[in-house]
């Protein structure tokens, strides 16, 4: 069995600082990896996902995470946030070869402050 | 644009009512899923669907019921709404081609309230 799990229900970042929201992970196998967003009153939408390969990927809105095996982490950043960043954000890991259903983290709500 | 389509953004019903919530993908996806999301415990998983008339119960099915007659619609179903049934229900889909690597794609979400 997989779980997620994401360090701080909730992060607040002034406008144009780094964004850092943590992903820890377990996995019995090699794992595919996704972070999802949710903005208000919307759901949730793909951000950006590892499958094979390049263990550092980009994402939407400027948004990038690292697969770190060794640390079996999932961290997604952005350099620079915006207002518009505002959002809850969703880590989820599937291991490979598996099911099709993903294992969720209980959510990380970014507040942007001006 | 493809989209998951759920048919009611907002419910309010009384408690013991039967409460249908419906959801329809357009991309011929294999898979649908019913999920229950509340504060501070992320997406909580209700059933979920591989197939026409298939379902399999996921972490929290007491309570509810689905339906999947038609490849593109599975519905969720509460016999006998209770109030700690309030929250929002959100439905996705996904494709089985690339099996796990497959990403879902959410509906925006009906929030249920019930007195």
């Amino acid at each position: 069995a997989q779980s997620v799990t994401q360090l701080g229900s909730h992060v607040s970042v002034s406008e144009g600082a780094l964004v850092l929201l943590r992903c820890n992970y377990s996995s019995s196998v090699p794992p595919y990896l996704f972070w999802y967003v949710q903005y208000p009153n919307q759901g949730l939408q793909l951000l950006l996902k590892y499958t094979t390969g390049a263990t550092l990927v980009k994402g939407i809105n400027g948004f990038e995470a690292e697969f770190k095996k060794s640390e079996t982490s999932f961290h997604l950043t952005k350099p620079s946030a915006h207002m518009s960043d505002a959002a809850e954000y969703f880590c989820a890991v599937n291991p490979s070869g598996g099911s099709y259903i993903p294992t969720f983290g209980r959510g990380t709500s970014l507040i942007v402050h001006p | 644009d493809v989209k998951v389509t759920q048919s009611s953004r907002y419910l309010v019903k009384r408690t013991g009512e039967k409460v249908f919530l419906e959801c329809v993908q357009d991309m011929d996806h294999e898979n649908m899923f019913w999920y229950r999301q509340d504060p501070g415990l992320g997406l909580r998983l209700i059933y979920f669907s591989y197939d026409v008339k298939m379902k399999e119960k996921g972490d929290i099915p007491e309570g509810y019921s689905v339906s999947r007659e038609k490849k593109e619609r599975f519905s969720l179903i509460l016999e006998s709404a209770s109030t700690n049934q309030t929250s929002m229900y959100l439905c996705a889909s996904s494709s089985s081609a690339a099996s796990g690597a497959n990403v879902l794609t959410f509906g925006a979400g009906s929030r249920l309230t019930v007195l």
